[in-house]
């Protein structure tokens, strides 16, 4: 089966412009979870959503936001960047049923900002 | 919050043995993680551990120790493909979530 699909894999962005990423998950996965990687601080939980709901929150800013549709897959939304969110931003599927479940992590798309 | 300490850097030889350390703090452990991650690429999932012991897949091990806060992945006869980050991450249910975090990662250098 196909796995997470992320979109676009690289993007340069300016200061104070904003920023939307996809995330496909794999087929019949129900949650999609977003993290920021960086150097210094390694992989951040940013937040969860399961069956279009936010189901966990990191602790991050208002300026990144998200939502899932109703065919699972998710975006997220970064406002008014700053240079500091030059990351990877991964997103990761899961059944999400239990705690078993695992994840499966997309290539991420990496974002830079200048 | 949750504290995963994973050495940051480790190297040894192609055809050995290595052991990759993870401690970690929580208030109601709820499974270990552990993860692979190739430069450049999505981390892959390893392994899973939530009951004490030893967890064994092929060349590779992951023990749990709860009593002790204490995991470690033991990768044999090592590759070359096998340099990479390993990544520790933790499930704290008495954080009301089952959300794993993450350890910074060990960057393990594979050398001839």
């Amino acid at each position: 089966k196909a796995g997470v699909t992320q979109t676009p894999r690289y993007l340069i962005k300016t200061r104070g412009q904003q920023v939307t990423l996809s995330c496909s998950p794999i087929s019949g996965h129900r949650s999609v979870s977003w993290y920021q990687q960086t150097p210094g601080q390694g992989l951040q939980f940013l937040f969860e959503y399961f069956s279009e709901t936010q189901r966990n929150k990191g602790n991050f800013p208002g300026r990144f936001s998200g939502r899932q549709f109703s065919n699972s897959r998710s975006e997220m939304n970064v406002s008014t960047l700053e240079l500091g969110d030059s990351a990877l931003y991964l997103c990761a599927s899961s059944s999400g049923q239990g705690a078993m479940a695992g994840y499966t992590f997309g290539s991420g798309t990496r974002l830079t900002v200048v | 919050g949750q504290n995963i300490d994973q050495p940051t850097e480790m190297t040894a030889t192609e055809g050995a043995i290595v052991q990759i350390n993870c401690t970690y703090q929580t208030s109601g452990f709820n499974g270990l993680f552990w993860y692979q991650q190739h430069a450049g690429e999505a981390p892959t999932f390893l392994s899973y551990n939530v009951l004490d012991g030893l967890e064994e897949k092929g060349r590779f091990s992951s023990f749990l120790s709860r009593s002790k806060g204490y995991s470690y992945l033991l990768l044999k006869e090592l590759q070359m493909k096998d340099s990479a980050s390993y990544l520790c991450a933790v499930r704290d249910a008495g954080r009301g979530s089952y959300i794993p975090t993450f350890g910074r990662g060990t960057s393990l250098i594979v050398h001839p």
